[in-house]
């Protein structure tokens, strides 16, 4: 995890958008994820962008890749309570094999 | 239901004692992974499998040891269990070919080495 970085926390009012930010430094890094995890749960995968690919859109969540700047955003439109979670991003380098994880965001959603 | 089973959720131990936990999928998939979580670190691949008989290491396999001997499960062993192996544990699957992004992962088991 130490090469793919996340802010830890983001706070957020009900219906508004939500950002998450990761950063990751390998250029050869292929596939791109955004992983929820609820409390006492394991991860769901939310989305995966190619890394030839710029933006990816799926209902409420928009996820965008700046390869140049090696920067991935997460966006959660109308964030609603039930979004309240930890936000990991990870990538797969040459090996589609092999993951890493950044240390997660935890979103708080306020009412 | 499809799912990933792994036990114990929760153990204690004292160092050097050996322990397996073990991991199970009903989804015959290819592919399986361990990870630790461990806070401020994220999730840190252990070791993952390809098939049956296929292992290989991740970022961080030093003290642990699998084996993937039928398909649908993937124990993790470690022999000599030490303090800084106090993580969270998590076992996942998927199919092969898919990049293995689309992991199912199991509900986790908290270990606890004194």
């Amino acid at each position: 995890g130490e090469d793919v970085e996340q802010s830890l926390f983001l706070s957020v009012r009900e219906g508004d958008s939500s950002v998450i930010n990761c950063t990751y430094t390998d250029s050869s890094s292929t596939y791109l994820y955004w992983y929820k995890q609820e409390p006492g749960a394991g991860l769901q995968l939310l989305t995966y962008i190619f890394s030839n690919m710029d933006m990816k859109q799926d209902q409420r969540l928009t996820v965008l890749l700046n390869k140049k700047d090696k920067h991935l955003s997460l966006r959660i439109a109308d964030t609603q309570t039930g979004d309240s979670a930890i936000y990991f991003c990870a990538e797969t380098r040459g090996n589609f094999n092999k993951f890493y994880f950044g240390s997660g965001t935890k979103l708080n959603v306020k009412p | 239901e499809a799912q990933v089973t792994q036990n114990p959720r929760y153990l204690i131990t004292v160092t050097g004692k050996k322990l397996t936990v073990t991991c199970s999928q009903n989804m015959n998939h290819e592919y399986m992974s361990w990870y630790r979580q461990d806070p401020g670190l994220g999730l840190r691949q252990i070791y993952y499998s390809m098939n049956v008989e296929v292992t290989d290491k991740g970022d961080v396999p030093e003290g642990y040891k699998v084996s993937r001997k039928e398909k649908r499960n993937f124990p993790l062993i470690l022999e000599s269990p030490s303090p800084n192996q106090t993580s969270l544990y998590f076992c996942a699957s998927s199919r092969a070919g898919t990049s293995g992004g689309r992991q199912f992962f199991g509900p986790g088991t908290r270990l606890t080495v004194l």
